[in-house]
């Protein structure tokens, strides 16, 4: 199957700073990416979604200002998250799709752990 | 979006078959069903998807019933390593197309 890769797998960051999660299809251009977040325990929660050379959609009660989310290629997305407290650690995942009728790929996931 | 509606957790005897069953009463003509399942610290992964008829593949059969508000997956010889959460979705045929996950199935498997 197709290939979605994320980095880092697993980051520290200190609380009040910003860090940064990519995604990138690795054997496909992705016209869309989602982005979720995943808690210990629970199901994936959808954040937002991406469309290269757009603004992302965000869920309600999603902060875009706090989750940035950049789609600058058709192989590349970014999450930035920014002024992050320890709240925000957590599973973050992405996915992406070829197009609005492919089946969408995941990502490995990227542990963010803010202390 | 429609929902699906799975049982919280299921448990099987190695080489055994696994029934997963998910219910989509609200599914409309154009949802397809996909599956997946993750693994502890992983992102999901695809296992299989359909629209109305029974699906195979090398991981799964995917039994939809006739009027499609319900959906089977089946694992045909369960092994240690498909212990994982299975995941059944519904993906319509407009808008965002965007993936709404469920609690999904915690499926054990006993050596």
């Amino acid at each position: 199957g197709a290939v979605v890769s994320q980095h880092p797998s697993r980051v520290i960051c200190k609380s009040g700073t910003s860090v940064k999660i990519e995604c990138r299809s690795l054997d496909f251009q992705a016209t869309t990416m989602f982005w979720y977040r995943q808690f210990p325990k629970q199901s994936l929660m959808l954040m937002a979604t991406s469309n290269e050379g757009s603004k992302a959609t965000y869920e309600q009660g999603v902060e875009k200002d706090k989750f940035l989310i950049n789609h600058a290629s058709l192989t590349l997305s970014t999450l930035t998250v920014t002024s992050a407290h320890p709240e925000d650690s957590s599973f973050y995942i992405c996915s992406a799709s070829q197009g609005a009728r492919d089946t969408i790929y995941f990502g490995e996931g990227s542990w963010l752990t803010v202390v | 979006d429609a929902k699906t509606t799975q049982p919280n957790s299921m448990e099987s005897n190695e080489e055994e078959p696994v029934h997963l069953p998910c219910n989509h009463s609200t599914i409309s003509g154009t949802d397809y069903i996909h599956w997946y399942r993750q693994l502890p610290s992983q992102g999901p992964e695809y296992v299989i998807h359909g629209l109305t008829s029974n699906v195979n593949n090398r991981m799964a059969s995917l039994a939809i019933a006739e009027d499609r508000k319900s959906s089977t997956l089946i694992l045909h010889r369960a092994t240690l390593r498909d212990a994982a959460v299975y995941y059944c979705i519904l993906r319509g045929d407009s808008g965002t197309y965007k993936y709404i996950f469920g609690t999904g199935t915690r499926l054990k498997v006993l050596a």
